[in-house]
């Protein structure tokens, strides 16, 4: 079975920069073909996708945020962390974690989600 | 930088309709095409992958069609618990673009 949970801060001040977790269980971040990417949906609006990262450590990132984000894993706790600097209102968003299955599906499985509130 | 026009954003229905979504990209992405359906305040769930593959669990009335630009997601019989946004996503190239979202109401 497979599950992922995000976790970081609520609020965050103007200019600060965000760190958020991803912790998953039921697949290993080193097996072939398998990744771990990052999505969020600002209040009342779509989906945008951030980032993605691969078992072979290979990184992908929005080319709009591409300056500001950095995908990181770490295979032996499980876990994949975002972080995201210079945080703006228009950032607040939940934000998603996503598996990436061998077979190249983007979101089988999800996050419950996180929502992150960017105010002074 | 593949982008996509889904539509309608916003689908009045009855209990019991066919609708239809539509979602167009700006280049062709083969069948690396993915719908979900987003529920408020939950996460998005995997309906149907590779344009026409059905989910494990999730009901035949929802089908996926298409290839290359042009792709139809349709729910054959509406329920009451189909009442949500659903989204297109390409997973051909990076970005992973999504759909901007058609919300099915309640008409």
């Amino acid at each position: 079975q497979i599950t992922l949970k995000e976790s970081g801060p609520t609020l965050v001040k103007p200019t600060q920069t965000l760190t958020l977790t991803c912790t998953f269980s039921g697949f290993s971040l080193s097996t072939s073909g398998v990744g771990v990417g990052w999505i969020r949906q600002p209040p009342g609006k779509a989906l945008e996708w951030l980032a993605l990262i691969y078992w072979n450590d290979d990184k992908r990132y929005s080319p709009s945020l591409k300056s500001r984000l950095t995908i990181t894993k770490d295979t032996s706790k499980n876990q994949v962390v975002l972080t995201m600097t210079n945080m703006d209102p228009v950032d607040t968003a939940t934000y998603y974690c996503a598996h990436s299955g061998v077979d190249g599906v983007p979101g089988r499985y999800w996050g419950q989600g996180t929502l992150v509130t960017v105010s002074s | 930088v593949i982008w996509m026009t889904q539509s309608p954003s916003l689908l009045s229905a009855s209990t019991g309709d066919r609708v239809t979504i539509s979602c167009r990209m700006s280049q062709g992405i083969s069948s690396y095409l993915a719908w979900y359906q987003q529920k408020p305040g939950k996460a998005p769930e995997l309906l149907i992958y590779a344009a026409s593959t059905l989910q494990s669990g999730v009901p035949s009335r929802f089908s996926g069609s298409g290839s290359g630009t042009d792709f139809t997601l349709t729910i054959s019989c509406l329920q009451s618990e189909d009442f949500a946004t659903y989204y297109c996503q390409q997973y051909y190239s990076f970005p992973r673009t999504f759909g901007q979202g058609t919300k099915v109401e309640i008409k």
